[in-house]
């Protein structure tokens, strides 16, 4: 059962550089999400897709952008990465959004140098 | 005032121990709410989904209280496996965002 799976698990940039998130569910869920986790700050939504076609900005957005490629993948995508951009990040998907329980990946360490 | 507020512990409870914690939402429109486990770098794993007559797993029981606006998880018989963060969701209402509160660390001591 792969659920929700992330790619990479484990990333080193250098400021300025860009990379690409990945995650893949195959629990056939509509909704999917990006989230950032920091000691102290909890998970914070960062972009989210209700649907296939759809994605809209949660929390912190700023520095991102999302893929919702089809309705499998949504990716995340850092265009210039910045210090304050390390984090973990984690994918979710639910079945719908809001009123069914989300699962996620098992997160991406990202440190910018 | 944060949207969802936990008391960040640790909570150092004794095998065996009952334990509780309790989760505050500032949105009265929420709707759905959820209790997620989460072991030290892994991701959240869902513990239970809170439904407004309560809900009981096992050892773990679920409360909604919508008046005052907080959910809580209890957690009876505590054992070492149980050590992890708890964290709750909140969807946040009138919207489809999960927000998450920051967690409540739990250790449970032999």
């Amino acid at each position: 059962n792969a659920g929700v799976t992330q790619t990479p698990k484990f990333q080193v940039l250098k400021t300025g550089q860009s990379m690409t998130l990945q995650c893949a569910q195959d629990m056939n869920h509509n909704s999917m999400y990006w989230y950032r986790q920091d000691p102290g700050m909890g998970l914070r939504l960062i972009y989210y897709s209700a649907s296939e076609g759809t994605t809209d900005k949660g929390e912190v957005p700023n520095g991102y952008n999302v893929s919702r490629l089809n309705k499998r993948e949504f990716s995340l995508r850092l265009e210039s990465a910045a210090p304050s951009q390390t984090s973990v990040y984690f994918c979710a998907s639910s079945r719908s959004t809001g009123g069914t329980e989300a699962f996620f990946g098992q997160g991406t360490r990202l440190t910018v140098v | 005032r944060k949207e969802v507020e936990q008391d960040p512990g640790p909570f150092n409870v004794p095998e065996g121990a009952t334990v509780a914690f309790n989760c505050t939402y500032s949105n009265s429109a929420s709707q759905s709410f959820f209790w997620y486990r989460q072991d030290c770098r892994k991701e959240p794993k869902l513990l239970m989904s809170v439904y407004s007559s309560g809900n009981e797993d096992g050892r773990f029981t679920a409360q909604l209280n919508r008046a005052s606006q907080y959910i809580s998880l209890l957690i009876r018989d505590s054992k070492l496996s149980d050590s992890a963060t708890y964290l709750c969701a909140v969807n946040s209402g009138g919207t489809y965002k999960y927000i998450f509160g920051t967690g409540t660390r739990l250790k449970v001591l032999a």
